[in-house]
């Protein structure tokens, strides 16, 4: 009965270095959704992806970031070139169907530190 | 522009009586809101939904209430527990034009005193 899963729980990174982040949600949940938490401040909406699809990549930064959802095995947000602003939370959740009226379930979350 | 707003960061409770969280939207396309709960070091874990065509959902000792017109929604917990300190989130989806995306406000860190 796992929920949703993320790894690293913690991630320490070097300016300039990249940064992998990996989520595999609920069993039978084929929706998923990142959310990004900065110190201080509420979750702000990165990216929706289906399997094999993203649906909606209207929150992600322009440049550096990327997430895939592949038809095998986690989903992945990646930050190429990180620098300390992107220091935060990660969240991962997962909903059953298209969310609108489905909640989403989150992971505990993937705190990356940028040096 | 922050569409979801909880005004108030903080709120401190006595255990038994009740805790009333409030929150204030501002795009009226939403039309699904919800609540969670988060503890440090933790995702958040949802609590209680409601949609709009609805003005109460009560679900034990949480109910949430929805004002359309005031563009308010508010979480009633009672009696309040100590182990209900967290922080509260409010979010809101938006069928039509938001899709499934969720837009959070930025939290109150509720304190249920013993």
């Amino acid at each position: 009965n796992a929920g949703v899963m993320q790894n690293p729980r913690h991630l320490v990174r070097r300016r300039g270095q990249e940064a992998r982040l990996r989520c595999s949600p609920m069993k039978g949940h084929s929706h998923v959704y990142w959310y990004r938490q900065l110190p201080e401040e509420g979750l702000k909406f990165m990216v929706y992806l289906q399997k094999e699809n993203i649906i909606d990549e209207s929150g992600m930064p322009k440049e550096r970031f990327s997430a895939e959802f592949p038809k095998e095995g986690p989903s992945i947000l990646r930050i190429q070139q990180v620098v300390r602003g992107d220091s935060a939370a990660y969240f991962c959740a997962s909903s059953l169907a298209e969310s609108s009226y489905n909640e989403q379930f989150f992971g505990p979350g993937t705190r990356l530190t940028v040096l | 522009d922050q569409q979801v707003k909880q005004n108030s960061p903080s709120l401190s409770v006595q255990e038994g009586r009740i805790s009333i969280l409030n929150c204030d939207y501002t795009n009226s396309m939403f039309d699904y809101f919800l609540w969670y709960k988060k503890y440090p070091a933790e995702g958040p874990t949802f609590l209680i939904s409601i949609s709009s065509i609805k003005d109460k959902n009560e679900d034990g000792r949480f109910t949430v209430f929805l004002n359309k017109s005031a563009k308010h929604l508010s979480l009633h917990i009672v009696p309040s527990q100590p182990g209900d300190s967290a922080v509260y989130f409010c979010a809101a989806s938006g069928r039509r034009t938001s899709g499934s995306r969720l837009t959070f406000g930025e939290g109150t860190q509720l304190t249920v005193n013993p």
